[in-house]
Protein backbone atom coordinates (compact mmCIF):
# COMPACT_ATOMS: atom_id res chain seq x y z
CA UNK A 1 0.00 0.00 0.00
CA UNK A 2 1.06 3.38 -0.60
CA UNK A 3 0.64 6.99 1.19
CA UNK A 4 1.44 10.55 1.13
CA UNK A 5 2.37 12.99 4.23
CA UNK A 6 1.48 16.46 3.88
CA UNK A 7 2.86 17.57 7.62
CA UNK A 8 2.21 21.42 6.63
CA UNK A 9 -1.39 21.83 6.86
CA UNK A 10 -0.54 25.48 6.30
CA UNK A 11 1.71 28.08 4.98
CA UNK A 12 1.58 31.48 5.37
CA UNK A 13 4.38 33.48 3.48
CA UNK A 14 4.96 36.96 2.16
CA UNK A 15 4.64 38.19 -0.81
CA UNK A 16 8.18 37.87 -3.44
CA UNK A 17 9.35 35.46 -0.44
CA UNK A 18 10.49 32.23 -1.03
CA UNK A 19 8.04 29.12 -0.03
CA UNK A 20 8.58 25.12 0.02
CA UNK A 21 5.72 22.85 0.59
CA UNK A 22 6.88 19.43 1.60
CA UNK A 23 5.24 16.14 0.64
CA UNK A 24 6.62 12.32 1.88
CA UNK A 25 5.31 9.64 0.37
CA UNK A 26 5.25 5.40 0.96
CA UNK A 27 5.34 2.89 -1.42
CA UNK A 28 7.19 -0.71 -1.56
CA UNK A 29 7.35 -0.37 -5.40
CA UNK A 30 8.49 2.46 -8.08
CA UNK A 31 6.08 5.46 -8.16
CA UNK A 32 4.69 8.51 -10.37
CA UNK A 33 4.35 11.50 -8.27
CA UNK A 34 2.02 14.21 -8.51
CA UNK A 35 1.27 17.71 -7.09
CA UNK A 36 -2.12 19.33 -7.72
CA UNK A 37 -3.44 22.45 -6.96
CA UNK A 38 -6.66 23.82 -6.25
CA UNK A 39 -7.77 27.18 -6.65
CA UNK A 40 -10.49 28.95 -4.25
CA UNK A 41 -13.90 27.49 -4.98
CA UNK A 42 -12.29 25.18 -8.14
CA UNK A 43 -11.92 21.78 -9.04
CA UNK A 44 -8.21 20.30 -8.74
CA UNK A 45 -5.41 21.02 -11.46
CA UNK A 46 -1.96 19.09 -12.04
CA UNK A 47 0.70 21.33 -11.43
CA UNK A 48 3.61 18.84 -12.33
CA UNK A 49 4.76 15.55 -12.08
CA UNK A 50 7.62 13.23 -12.10
CA UNK A 51 7.46 9.99 -14.20
CA UNK A 52 11.30 9.40 -14.76
CA UNK A 53 14.57 10.77 -15.69
CA UNK A 54 15.79 14.07 -14.33
CA UNK A 55 14.61 14.34 -10.80
CA UNK A 56 13.80 17.93 -11.10
CA UNK A 57 10.47 19.23 -12.50
CA UNK A 58 9.35 22.62 -13.12
CA UNK A 59 5.58 23.83 -14.15
CA UNK A 60 4.96 26.87 -16.42
CA UNK A 61 4.10 29.46 -13.66
CA UNK A 62 7.62 28.89 -11.57
CA UNK A 63 6.91 26.24 -9.20
CA UNK A 64 9.45 23.13 -9.21
CA UNK A 65 9.62 19.67 -7.30
CA UNK A 66 12.57 17.68 -6.43
CA UNK A 67 12.17 13.71 -6.49
CA UNK A 68 14.18 12.72 -3.78
CA UNK A 69 14.28 8.75 -4.12
CA UNK A 70 16.51 8.26 -0.70
CA UNK A 71 14.37 10.54 1.40
CA UNK A 72 11.08 9.44 -0.30
CA UNK A 73 10.41 13.17 -0.53
CA UNK A 74 8.72 15.12 -3.52
CA UNK A 75 8.57 18.64 -1.92
CA UNK A 76 7.53 21.96 -4.00
CA UNK A 77 9.08 24.83 -4.35
CA UNK A 78 8.76 28.36 -5.33
CA UNK A 79 11.49 31.10 -5.41
CA UNK A 80 9.08 34.07 -5.24
CA UNK A 81 5.63 33.56 -4.39
CA UNK A 82 2.51 35.55 -5.76
CA UNK A 83 -0.66 36.93 -4.64
CA UNK A 84 -2.73 34.28 -7.39
CA UNK A 85 -0.74 31.43 -5.68
CA UNK A 86 -3.19 31.39 -3.00
CA UNK A 87 -4.77 27.70 -3.33
CA UNK A 88 -4.36 24.44 -1.47
CA UNK A 89 -1.85 22.37 -3.11
CA UNK A 90 -1.79 18.45 -2.59
CA UNK A 91 0.72 15.93 -3.48
CA UNK A 92 0.09 12.41 -5.00
CA UNK A 93 1.62 9.03 -5.95
CA UNK A 94 0.87 5.91 -8.11
CA UNK A 95 2.10 3.38 -8.46
CA UNK A 96 3.42 2.04 -12.33
CA UNK A 97 0.25 0.78 -14.20
CA UNK A 98 -2.26 1.50 -11.48
CA UNK A 99 -5.34 3.46 -11.86
CA UNK A 100 -6.04 4.75 -8.84
CA UNK A 101 -3.95 7.99 -6.91
CA UNK A 102 -3.01 8.49 -3.43
CA UNK A 103 -3.46 12.33 -2.45
CA UNK A 104 -2.42 13.65 0.45
CA UNK A 105 -4.28 16.04 3.20
CA UNK A 106 -3.22 19.14 1.31
CA UNK A 107 -1.28 21.88 2.44
CA UNK A 108 -3.26 25.63 2.25
CA UNK A 109 -0.74 28.10 0.61
CA UNK A 110 -1.66 31.61 1.90
CA UNK A 111 0.37 35.03 0.42
CA UNK A 112 0.59 37.48 2.78
CA UNK A 113 0.81 41.09 0.58
CA UNK B 1 -14.47 20.73 -25.68
CA UNK B 2 -15.81 21.14 -21.60
CA UNK B 3 -14.20 18.83 -20.52
CA UNK B 4 -15.25 16.99 -16.75
CA UNK B 5 -18.59 18.77 -15.67
CA UNK B 6 -20.47 17.74 -12.54
CA UNK B 7 -24.27 18.75 -11.43
CA UNK B 8 -25.77 20.11 -9.50
CA UNK B 9 -22.96 22.59 -8.20
CA UNK B 10 -25.22 22.92 -5.02
CA UNK B 11 -27.11 20.51 -2.61
CA UNK B 12 -28.92 20.74 0.37
CA UNK B 13 -30.61 17.46 1.76
CA UNK B 14 -32.61 16.27 4.75
CA UNK B 15 -31.39 13.42 6.66
CA UNK B 16 -32.95 10.54 4.82
CA UNK B 17 -33.57 12.33 1.33
CA UNK B 18 -31.61 10.22 -1.66
CA UNK B 19 -29.63 12.21 -4.42
CA UNK B 20 -27.48 11.88 -7.77
CA UNK B 21 -24.64 13.38 -8.61
CA UNK B 22 -24.16 13.41 -12.33
CA UNK B 23 -20.80 13.37 -13.61
CA UNK B 24 -19.65 13.29 -17.67
CA UNK B 25 -16.20 13.68 -19.43
CA UNK B 26 -15.65 14.33 -23.08
CA UNK B 27 -12.54 13.17 -23.36
CA UNK B 28 -12.85 9.85 -24.58
CA UNK B 29 -11.25 8.02 -21.29
CA UNK B 30 -11.68 5.20 -20.31
CA UNK B 31 -11.32 5.34 -16.50
CA UNK B 32 -13.36 7.59 -14.11
CA UNK B 33 -13.28 8.09 -10.19
CA UNK B 34 -15.31 9.80 -7.72
CA UNK B 35 -13.72 11.65 -4.66
CA UNK B 36 -14.98 13.48 -1.32
CA UNK B 37 -13.12 16.36 0.05
CA UNK B 38 -12.95 17.55 3.75
CA UNK B 39 -11.10 19.24 5.70
CA UNK B 40 -8.25 18.01 7.14
CA UNK B 41 -8.43 14.68 5.07
CA UNK B 42 -7.48 15.36 1.38
CA UNK B 43 -9.25 13.73 -0.98
CA UNK B 44 -10.61 9.90 -0.44
CA UNK B 45 -11.68 7.87 -3.42
CA UNK B 46 -15.20 6.72 -2.99
CA UNK B 47 -15.73 4.62 -6.20
CA UNK B 48 -13.70 4.55 -9.32
CA UNK B 49 -14.39 2.61 -13.22
CA UNK B 50 -11.44 1.38 -14.62
CA UNK B 51 -13.40 1.53 -17.96
CA UNK B 52 -17.39 0.88 -19.29
CA UNK B 53 -19.17 -1.39 -17.46
CA UNK B 54 -17.15 -2.37 -14.52
CA UNK B 55 -16.66 -0.16 -11.09
CA UNK B 56 -14.49 -0.98 -8.00
CA UNK B 57 -14.87 0.21 -4.48
CA UNK B 58 -12.38 2.89 -3.28
CA UNK B 59 -11.34 4.14 0.45
CA UNK B 60 -14.71 5.11 1.55
CA UNK B 61 -17.13 3.16 -0.12
CA UNK B 62 -20.25 3.20 2.31
CA UNK B 63 -23.31 4.45 1.79
CA UNK B 64 -22.52 5.04 -1.53
CA UNK B 65 -23.70 3.80 -5.07
CA UNK B 66 -22.57 4.46 -8.82
CA UNK B 67 -23.29 4.08 -12.27
CA UNK B 68 -20.91 3.77 -15.24
CA UNK B 69 -23.94 4.45 -17.58
CA UNK B 70 -21.64 4.53 -20.86
CA UNK B 71 -18.07 5.30 -21.43
CA UNK B 72 -19.14 9.62 -20.82
CA UNK B 73 -20.66 9.57 -17.81
CA UNK B 74 -20.45 8.22 -14.06
CA UNK B 75 -23.28 9.25 -11.73
CA UNK B 76 -23.03 8.31 -7.73
CA UNK B 77 -25.73 7.79 -5.67
CA UNK B 78 -26.67 8.75 -1.97
CA UNK B 79 -29.89 6.36 -1.54
CA UNK B 80 -30.14 7.52 1.97
CA UNK B 81 -28.13 10.83 3.30
CA UNK B 82 -26.66 10.97 6.32
CA UNK B 83 -25.05 14.27 7.95
CA UNK B 84 -21.69 12.39 7.95
CA UNK B 85 -21.89 12.85 3.90
CA UNK B 86 -21.80 16.37 3.91
CA UNK B 87 -18.45 16.86 1.87
CA UNK B 88 -17.25 18.25 -1.77
CA UNK B 89 -17.92 15.58 -3.97
CA UNK B 90 -15.28 15.53 -7.06
CA UNK B 91 -15.98 13.34 -10.82
CA UNK B 92 -12.46 12.72 -12.22
CA UNK B 93 -11.14 10.77 -14.85
CA UNK B 94 -7.83 9.79 -16.89
CA UNK B 95 -6.31 7.47 -19.61
CA UNK B 96 -5.40 4.39 -18.12
CA UNK B 97 -3.91 3.19 -21.49
CA UNK B 98 -1.11 6.53 -21.41
CA UNK B 99 2.23 6.07 -19.34
CA UNK B 100 0.94 7.17 -16.06
CA UNK B 101 -2.54 8.65 -14.56
CA UNK B 102 -3.18 12.10 -14.61
CA UNK B 103 -6.41 13.13 -13.67
CA UNK B 104 -8.56 15.46 -14.50
CA UNK B 105 -11.18 17.08 -12.26
CA UNK B 106 -14.76 18.50 -12.76
CA UNK B 107 -15.66 21.79 -10.80
CA UNK B 108 -16.93 19.77 -7.83
CA UNK B 109 -20.62 19.32 -6.13
CA UNK B 110 -21.06 20.95 -2.54
CA UNK B 111 -23.46 18.86 -0.36
CA UNK B 112 -24.88 19.63 2.74
CA UNK B 113 -26.99 17.20 4.64
CA UNK B 114 -29.25 18.62 7.52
Amino acid sequence: AQSVTQLDSQVPVFEEAPVELRCNYSSSVSVYLFWYVQYPNQGLQLLLKYLSGSTLVESINGFEAEFNKSQTSFHLRKPSVHISDTAEYFCAVSNFGNEKLTFGTGTRLTIIP
Amino acid sequence: NAGVTQTPKFQVLKTGQSMTLQCAQDMNHNSMYWYRQDPGMGLRLIYYSASEGTTDKGEVPNGYNVSRLNKREFSLRLESAAPSQTSVYFCASSELAATYNEQFFGPGTRLTVL
